[in-house]
Order: structure tokens, then sequence, then C-alpha cells
């Protein structure tokens, strides 16, 4: 199946610094990429759909200013929590489908935020 | 959004077949129901996904009812492995993206 890469796997960061976390479509390229982020023990809650070339759209509650997205070319989108809170930490998952009609979504493997 | 309904939680034991309910009474004609599990620290895995007929592929099978309002995971014989956190999403068609969004889902667990 098609592959989806984040990176980093983990991040420390200090409170009021800003974290940018790197999701890559490596085999195929994603108009569309998606962004959520999960608390423990909860599902996944779906942040923002982010477009190339086009501003992303976020979710209900989701801060824009706070987490910005860039989805600058076909295989890479970033997300960046800016001015980072204790309470920002969770895990953040990316997402991309494969160009077609009824595809189905790869997701990477997540990145796991502290703020300390 | 059309919404799912699983069980919280299941267990089985090791190879055993597994069957995941799904409820989605709401579910529109071009809602598709995909399913993904997720492992712990992981992001999610796509497992299976149909419209209308059964679908089959080498994790698992997927059985709709006639009326689509509800549907079944089969993992045919369950390993160590599949213990995990099922979910049964209904794609749909927001502001013209094709969303998942997820539900609660279902912990399953494997006894050895």
């Amino acid at each position: 199946g098609a592959v989806v890469s984040q990176h980093p796997s983990w991040v420390i960061c200090k409170s009021g610094t800003s974290v940018k976390i790197e999701c890559r479509s490596l085999d195929f390229q994603a108009t569309t990429m998606f962004w959520y982020r999960q608390f423990p023990k909860q599902s996944l809650m779906l942040m923002a759909t982010s477009n190339e070339g086009s501003k992303a759209t976020y979710e209900q509650g989701v801060e824009k200013d706070k987490f910005l997205i860039n989805h600058a070319s076909l295989t890479l989108s970033t997300l960046t929590v800016t001015s980072a809170h204790p309470e920002d930490s969770s895990f953040y998952i990316c997402s991309a489908r494969v160009p077609g009609v009824n595809t189905e979504a790869f997701f990477g493997q997540g990145t796991r935020l502290t703020v300390v | 959004d059309a919404k799912t309904t699983q069980p919280n939680s299941m267990e089985s034991n090791e190879e055993e077949p597994v069957h995941l309910p799904c409820n989605h009474s709401t579910i529109s004609g071009t809602d598709y129901i995909h399913w993904y599990r997720q492992l712990p620290s992981q992001g999610p895995e796509y497992v299976i996904h149909g419209l209308t007929s059964n679908v089959n592929n080498r994790m698992a099978s997927l059985a709709i009812a006639e009326d689509r309002k509800s549907s079944t995971l089969i993992l045919h014989r369950a390993t160590l492995r599949d213990a995990a956190v099922y979910y049964c999403i209904l794609r749909a068609i927001i502001q013209g993206a094709q969303k998942l969004v997820f539900g609660q889902g279902t912990r399953l667990t494997i006894n050895p």
C-alpha cells in the first residue's frame, strides 16, 4: 500500500516554543491531507484539511493561528504548533488519500508531542 | 454527518473468528463504509471498505446488510497481532472534501 511518513515520531519542547511536524506522501501525490489529534484513551479528532496550494480548512473549535498548516507541495504538508502549552501535548496524526474515486486513506505513524 | 455505533470493547480467543458489528442507520446512498484499526501508539491502518456488496481481502471480510444500516467486520482467524481499536467509519463528502470522521471504535482484545 501507499506510504505516509511523519517526522518526528516524538518531540519534547518547552512551553512557549513552536514545533513543526512534517507529513510526507512517499510514493504518491496528495492534493489533500488531513491532520488529526488524539488524546490518551480517546478517538482521533479531525483538526483540519490541508489543501495543496491553498489555505487549510479548519474544523470548528480548532484555532487556525495556533495550528499553522502549510501544504506547499503535492507530497508535503506541515503542521506547526505555535506557542505550545502543556495542554497541547497529544498524539498528532496525518493522513492522505491516493487520488481517485473511493480510495482508502493512509496514515502516518503519528507524532507524540510533549510540552513541558 | 452520518454516525456509526460500535460496542466499546470485545474479546475473543486466538485462532477463532471475530465478528465486529457496526450500526449506521442514517447512512446515505453514497456513503462508503470504511474500517480502520489502530494499534497502540501507531497511526490507523486501513482494513477494508465497501458500498453495498460484501467484500473480501487478505486482512478481513466485510459483510454489509441489505438495507446498509449495519455492517460486520469479520476476522476469520484472529491472532494476537489483531488486538487493536477497530473503527467503522462512513466516508462523507463534506464541503467537497472526502473526510474520515472517527467515532469511538471497538477495542478488541485477543486472548492467547
